[in-house]
This record gives structure tokens, C-alpha cells and sequence, in this order.
């Protein structure tokens, strides 16, 4: 069966520091890979996607940055955080999204930048 | 931009009560819908999805009704249980562009 991990589960980090959030999928080749991000109280926002390796597509401009490494995994960095970088970031993964093909998400990481 | 939303934010039934979640969405070319339901500090979890050629489809106490002429979907959850009590976010797609567009969610709430 498939996994996906995320790590770390909480985080807080002062404005200005780095960031980078690693994401892990095992039981899968070639996945579809994800970055949301969640608002307090507030619905997902489309970050990043990648359909393979090198392969990323921004939705948001922002000071953020995704990579894909290695096949199943996604990293999240950031060279200087800032306030409104809080949140609650989800990695998710998928095959190709279509019926019996939907997104399966990470339990998060949350992150308070003070 | 075209995106996913939902009629309210919060929702409050009685135990054994059904409940009924609504969600519009606005991209007439999406062809696939999803439910999700996010607990408290988890990542959402799949619910039930369904595709455009149909309108309705059944899993264990819950059912997606789809109305492609109003752009409507809905999540109805049978016999509702404190366990149910989480966000419920819809989602859509169309599969020519790998991306879900997610709905601000709906809060269920369920009273013993």
C-alpha cells in the first residue's frame, strides 16, 4: 500500500530564518506531488505540483519554492520566512487524478513563523 | 479564477440526524468532484468522488448528488455520528489539468 510522509509535524520559526519541509511517498512510482497550504479556519491553497522529477508548476507567486529531488520526494523551502507564511502546509500525492484517482494528503505540517 | 464553493460555513445536527452539505462549483468543463473530510489537525481524508456522467453515487452512509445544469454538488451523510463532526471540503477537476480547486469547506457539528 502506499504512504505518504511529512515532516515535521510542527514547526515555529523566527521572520527571516529558512525553511524547508520535506515530503515522502513510498509504495508508488511516478507520482503526481502536491503542495497545499491552509489557512486557520480557511480552505486549501494550491502551491506547487509536480508530474515528475524536475517538474514544477507554481500557482501562487509568493516567497516560496518547491523541488522534486528524486521521484517520491517533494521538498517546500523558503530562503526568509515571513509572518504570513504561517499556516498548515500538506503534501499530498496522486496518480493520475481522475475517477478512483483522487488526492491523498499528509497529516501536515504546521507552521508559526513569529 | 474559477473555483469551488460551498453554501455554508457551519452546520449543526442532532445525533442519528442525516445531514446534508452543499457546494456550487463554477468551471462547467470539470468533469470530476471529490468530498474530503478534515479532522482537527489532520490532513483531509477521501469521502466518496464521482465524475461528470453521473449524478449520483452511494458509498457506506454517505451519498454524492451531482446537478450538472445548476452546478450543484451535495454530500449526504446517513444517521450522522459525533464522529462525523469535521470540515467536509469539496473539490473539482477538470482531468485534462491535473489540479483540485477546493471549496472553503463546510464545519459539521453533531450534538449527542
Amino acid at each position: 500500500s502506499q504512504t505518504i510522509h511529512q515532516w515535521p509535524a510542527t514547526l515555529v520559526q523566527p521572520v527571516g530564518s529558512p525553511l524547508s519541509l520535506e515530503c515522502t511517498v513510498e509504495g508508488t512510482s511516478n507520482p503526481n506531488l502536491y503542495w497545499y497550504r491552509q489557512a486557520a479556519g480557511r480552505g486549501l491553497q494550491l502551491l506547487f505540483y509536480s508530474v515528475g522529477i524536475g517538474q514544477i508548476s507554481s500557482e501562487v507567486p509568493q516567497n516560496l519554492s518547491a523541488s522534486r529531488p528524486q521521484d517520491r520526494q517533494f521538498i517546500l523551502s523558503s530562503k526568509k520566512l515571513l509572518l504570513s507564511d504561517s499556516g498548515f502546509y500538506l503534501c499530498a500525492w496522486s496518480r493520475a487524478l481522475g475517477v478512483n484517482s483522487p488526492l491523498h494528503f499528509g497529516n501536515g505540517t504546521r507552521l508559526t513563523v513569529t | 479564477g474559477e473555483s469551488v464553493g460551498l453554501h455554508l460555513p457551519t452546520l449543526s445536527v442532532q445525533e442519528g440526524d442525516n445531514s446534508i452539505i452543499n457546494c456550487a462549483y463554477s468551471n462547467s468543463a470539470s468533469d470530476y468532484f471529490i468530498w474530503y473530510k478534515q479532522e482537527s489537525g489532520k490532513g483531509p481524508q477521501f469521502i466518496i468522488d464521482i465524475r461528470s456522467n453521473m449524478d449520483k453515487r452511494q458509498g457506506q452512509r454517505v451519498t454524492v448528488l451531482l446537478n450538472k445544469t445548476v452546478k450543484h454538488l451535495s454530500l449526504q451523510i446517513a444517521a450522522t455520528q459525533p464522529g462525523d463532526s469535521a470540515v467536509y471540503f469539496c473539490a473539482d477537476l477538470n482531468t485534462g489539468f491535473q489540479k483540485l480547486v477546493f471549496g472553503t469547506g463546510t464545519r459539521l457539528l453533531v450534538s449527542p
